[in-house]
C-alpha cells in the first residue's frame, strides 16, 4: 500500500525566516507529485506539480519555491516568510493525470 | 475569478435527511470532476469521480454531471452526523490533468 508522509506536522516560525517542508511517498514509483496551500477553512490552491524528478512546474507566484531531488521526495521552500504564507500545507500525490489525488495529513505553517 | 463555484457556502440538515451540493465550471476545458471530503486537521480525501453525462451512485452518495452547463451536483442522502466535513469539487482538463482546480468548498453540518 501506498503511503505519504509530511514533515513536520506543525511550524511557528517568525517574519523573514527560511522555511523547508517535506513529504515522502512510498509504494509508488514516478507518482505526479503535488503542493497545495489552504487558507483555514478556505478552498485548496495548486502551489507546484511534478511529474518526474528534477523537474517542478509552479501554478501560483506566493514566493516559494520547490524540488523534487528523489522520486519519492518533493520539498516546499522559501528563504523568507511572509505572514501571508500562514495556513495548512499539503503534500498530494497521483497514479497519472486525471486520476485520485491523494493527500498527506498536512503541515500547518504559523508565521508570526 | 475562481474557475470552480460551489453553492451553498455552508449547509445544515438533520441526521437521515438528504444534502445537495453543487458545483460549477466557468472553464468549457475542465472536463474531468472529483468530489472531495475533508474533515478538520486532515487533508482531503476523494469520495468518488464523476467523467461522464448523468448520474453515479455509489453507497449513500449520487453525483450528477451536466457537461453543457458544466454543472456537477452531490447528493447524500441518509446524511450522517460523520459526514460534518468540508466538501470540495475538483475538476481537471483531459489533457495536463495534474492541474487540479478545487472548488471553494461547502461546509456540511449533520445535527443528530
Amino acid at each position: 500500500a501506498q503511503t505519504i508522509h509530511q514533515w513536520p506536522v506543525a511550524e511557528i516560525k517568525a517574519v523573514g525566516s527560511p522555511l523547508s517542508l517535506g513529504c515522502t511517498i512510498k509504494g509508488k514509483s514516478s507518482p505526479n507529485l503535488y503542493w497545495y496551500w489552504q487558507a483555514t477553512g478556505g478552498t485548496l490552491q495548486q502551489l507546484f506539480y511534478s511529474i518526474t524528478v528534477g523537474q517542478v512546474e509552479s501554478v501560483v507566484q506566493l514566493n516559494l519555491s520547490a524540488s523534487r531531488p528523489k522520486d519519492d521526495q518533493f520539498i516546499l521552500s522559501t528563504e523568507k516568510l511572509l505572514l501571508s504564507h500562514s495556513g495548512f500545507y499539503l503534500c498530494a500525490w497521483s497514479r497519472k493525470t486525471n486520476t485520485e489525488v491523494f493527500f498527506g495529513k498536512g503541515t500547518r505553517l504559523t508565521v508570526v | 475569478q475562481q474557475k470552480v463555484q460551489q453553492s451553498p457556502e455552508s449547509l445544515s440538515v438533520p441526521e437521515g435527511g438528504m444534502a445537495s451540493l453543487n458545483c460549477t465550471s466557468s472553464d468549457r476545458n475542465f472536463q474531468y470532476f472529483w468530489w472531495y471530503r475533508q474533515h478538520s486537521g486532515e487533508g482531503p480525501k476523494a469520495l468518488m469521480s464523476i467523467f461522464s453525462d448523468g448520474d453515479k451512485k455509489e453507497g449513500r452518495f449520487t453525483a450528477h454531471l451536466n457537461k453543457a452547463s458544466l454543472h456537477v451536483s452531490l447528493h447524500i442522502r441518509d446524511s450522517q452526523p460523520s459526514d460534518s466535513a468540508l466538501y470540495f469539487c475538483a475538476a481537471s482538463e483531459p489533457t495536463g490533468g495534474y492541474k487540479v482546480v478545487f472548488g471553494s468548498g461547502t461546509r456540511l453540518l449533520v445535527s443528530p
